[in-house]
């Protein structure tokens, strides 16, 4: 079954680097999105993107972040300057639409750690 | 502020019973709603989802919708050990693209 695949699985950074996340949607599919789930906590919504265009941000979603589609594969999440509290598993989902019928099928996320 | 909201748990069952997870909403316009599985430390995994008012049976799960109270359910049928992990409601406005999501409820079936 085809599947969303994220690297690293792990990423320990200084406080103040840059961190950039990666994710293979699923072949078929057209739109992409991040979330992050800080320890204990719910599942956040941080960004959609489809068409070449974030479609819809949350308020997390700030000038710190940024997202890509830098070739026909790959989606990435680059956070320019990180802090302690960004710390989270970072998850990245993708679907064949944005309609009602067409669920999102997440990753295996990736766990960053800052220092 | 949208919310969803879940019994956090635990819910314990005995291996074969039926297990029974809730979740309500406040958005009215709520399209479709989704339930998702997350054992510790992994990612969520779709189970299934529904959109029209009743019961939506796949296997052992059965998802049912209740839009003008505001609720969905799912039940899980003769539930394993296996199914043991942190069951996350998920909701999907019409006009955006996001899940908000409940906190989840974790579920401890015993053998």
């Amino acid at each position: 079954e085809p599947e969303v695949t994220q690297t690293p699985s792990h990423q320990v950074t200084q406080m103040g680097q840059e961190v950039i996340l990666r994710c293979v949607p699923i072949s078929n599919h057209l739109y992409f999105y991040w979330y992050r789930q800080i320890l204990g906590q719910k599942v956040e919504f941080l960004v959609s993107f489809y068409n070449n265009e974030i479609s819809e941000k949350s308020e997390i979603f700030d000038d710190q972040f940024s997202v890509e589609r830098p070739d026909g594969s790959n989606f990435t999440l680059k956070i320019r300057s990180t802090k302690l509290e960004d710390s989270a598993m970072y998850f990245c989902a993708s679907s064949e639409g944005s309609t009602r019928y067409q669920p999102q099928h997440f990753g295996d996320g990736t766990r960053l750690s800052i220092l | 502020q949208k919310e969803v909201e879940q019994n956090s748990g635990p819910l314990s069952v005995p291996e074969g019973a039926i297990a029974s997870l809730n979740c309500t909403y406040s958005d009215r316009g709520s399209q479709s709603f989704f339930w998702y599985r997350q054992y510790s430390g992994k990612s969520p995994e779709l189970i299934m989802f529904i959109y029209s008012n009743g019961d939506k049976e796949d296997g052992r799960f059965t998802a049912q919708l209740n839009k003008a109270s505001q609720y969905v359910s799912l039940l899980i049928r003769d539930s394993q050990p296996s199914d043991s992990a942190t069951y996350l409601c998920a909701v999907k406005g019409g006009s955006n693209y996001k899940l908000t999501f409940g906190k989840g409820t974790l579920l401890t079936v015993n053998p």
